[in-house]
């Protein structure tokens, strides 16, 4: 009965490869959100989507695409992998729309690790 | 833009004692939450403030929101080793944005 999960935990790569990370939440929520955390746990939001629409899309490098097919899963692509997108990358969902103040429930978070 | 400051960055205690986290922001939040993440975990949901002056207790985690609605702080008292992690604040202004957070550890 997790609520948001993500797949998959760990992700070792080399760099310039392309490699998918999947979310989804059973929490009925309707705003999905992908944060970055680096190696010293700033965490950082990069996307965010509402009900399947992008509403936030902070300064990230076009080699990430999120993809929402429904309002329940938020994908996040990354094309040409370089060694500074090593990092854990968080899903995170909240009931509502942007800027409600609803809590974020995260899910446990995917290392991607470029060598 | 908006930025949220959060200190200090580490903070090491002997079990018992008490600690404390403050984060400030540049602008008036509409609200503050607390988020917990413990070693090799991910953030969870602690609590949220909304009100001016607000103050709200959990067991021995005390959370306060400032007059301003631009600082915020929690303290732990009588730190237990299982309140070990790193204690982010999250601002609500136009958008969400997480401090830096505090990452707590507690000597036996």
């Amino acid at each position: 009965d997790t609520a948001v999960s993500q797949t998959p935990k760990y992700l070792v790569t080399q760099m310039g490869n392309d490699k998918s990370i999947k979310c989804e939440q059973n929490l009925g929520h309707d705003t999905m959100y992908w944060y970055k955390q680096d190696s010293k746990k700033f965490l950082k939001i990069m996307f965010s989507y509402n009900n399947k629409e992008l509403i936030i899309n902070e300064t990230v490098p076009n080699r990430f695409s999120p993809k929402s097919p429904d309002k329940a899963h938020l994908n996040l692509h990354i094309n040409s992998l370089e060694l500074g997108d090593s990092a854990v990358y968080f899903c995170a969902s909240s009931q509502g729309g942007r800027g409600n103040g609803s809590p974020l429930h995260f899910g446990n978070g995917t290392r991607l690790t470029v060598t | 833009g908006q930025q949220v400051m959060q200190i200090p960055q580490y903070q090491h205690v002997q079990e018992g004692e008490d600690f404390t986290t403050y984060c400030n922001s540049s602008t008036t939040l509409s609200n503050i939450q607390w988020y917990k993440q413990r070693p090799g975990g991910h953030p969870v949901f602690l609590i949220q403030l909304v009100k001016s002056g607000e103050v709200k207790k959990q067991k021995r985690l005390t959370f306060q929101f400032g007059e301003a609605k631009k600082n915020s702080s929690l303290h732990i008292t009588a730190t237990q080793t299982t309140d070990v992690g790193t204690y982010f604040c999250a601002g609500q202004g136009g958008k969400l944005i997480f401090g830096q957070g505090t990452e707590l550890s507690v000597k036996p």
